[in-house]
């Protein structure tokens, strides 16, 4: 089986503009997740949906960040205007409904100038 | 709160040796599952191995087992006759039972000397 697929894998953008990275969960999975790894916060979950519903987003930073799961094979997470700080490698991982762990990409190193 | 404490911020070893990899966690909660992820630095997160908190015995991949201590909230990872691939940063993490979200320690960088 085809592991959770990310793109692109490197991003490196100006302050300003749009980003949009994009997620291919395992087919099957229930559940996705979007998490941020800093050096100085480690890894942290941004948001995660449920059959393609967002359960909880509590962790997305602000209002320029916005994640969508338009159908139960792809998802996306954008922000707008992105900044500096926004500099991270951004996960997605999925996984199966209850006690199944998360699968996770390979993960895309955004770099904001 | 859940919480998952690494203490270790980098740990050495030689090849072929063992080393263990410590990790604390707090949670109020009676049913839990604990993980460890390793992160080469592909940057990729591979699970390396699950224990549910409700079992006594301590699951084990093959050189990889872990030394779980329910009581006082610990779960160390053991690795057995470490290989140079070995080399990573490990999580450790947790789940709560009927939840979704995963809390991560700091991680532990771990290296391996040929």
């Amino acid at each position: 089986d085809a592991g959770v697929i990310q793109s692109p894998r490197h991003e490196v953008t100006e302050m300003g503009q749009e980003v949009t990275l994009r997620c291919k969960p395992i087919s099957g999975h229930d559940y996705l997740f979007w998490y941020r790894q800093t050096m100085m916060r480690g890894l942290e979950l941004l948001i995660y949906f449920n059959n393609n519903v967002p359960i909880d987003d509590s962790g997305m930073p602000e209002d320029r960040f916005s994640a969508k799961m338009p159908n139960a094979s792809f998802s996306t997470l954008k922000i707008q205007p992105s900044e500096p700080r926004d500099s991270a490698v951004y996960f997605c991982a999925s996984s199966r409904q209850g006690a199944q762990p998360q699968h996770f990409g390979d993960g895309t190193r955004l770099s904001i100038l | 709160a859940q919480t998952v404490t690494q203490s270790q911020p980098e740990m050495s070893v030689q090849e072929a040796e063992t080393v263990t990899l410590s990790c604390t966690y707090d949670t109020s909660e009676s049913d839990y599952y604990l993980f460890w992820y390793k992160q080469p630095p592909s940057r990729q997160m591979i699970l390396v191995i699950r224990q549910e908190a409700y079992k006594q015995q301590n699951a084990t991949e093959n050189r990889f087992s872990v030394n779980f201590q329910k009581a006082a909230k610990s779960f160390s990872l053991k690795i057995s006759d470490s290989q140079l691939g070995d080399a990573a940063m490990y999580f450790c993490a947790s789940k709560i039972q009927g939840a979704q979200k995963l809390v991560f320690g700091q991680g532990t960088r771990l290296t391996i000397n040929p």
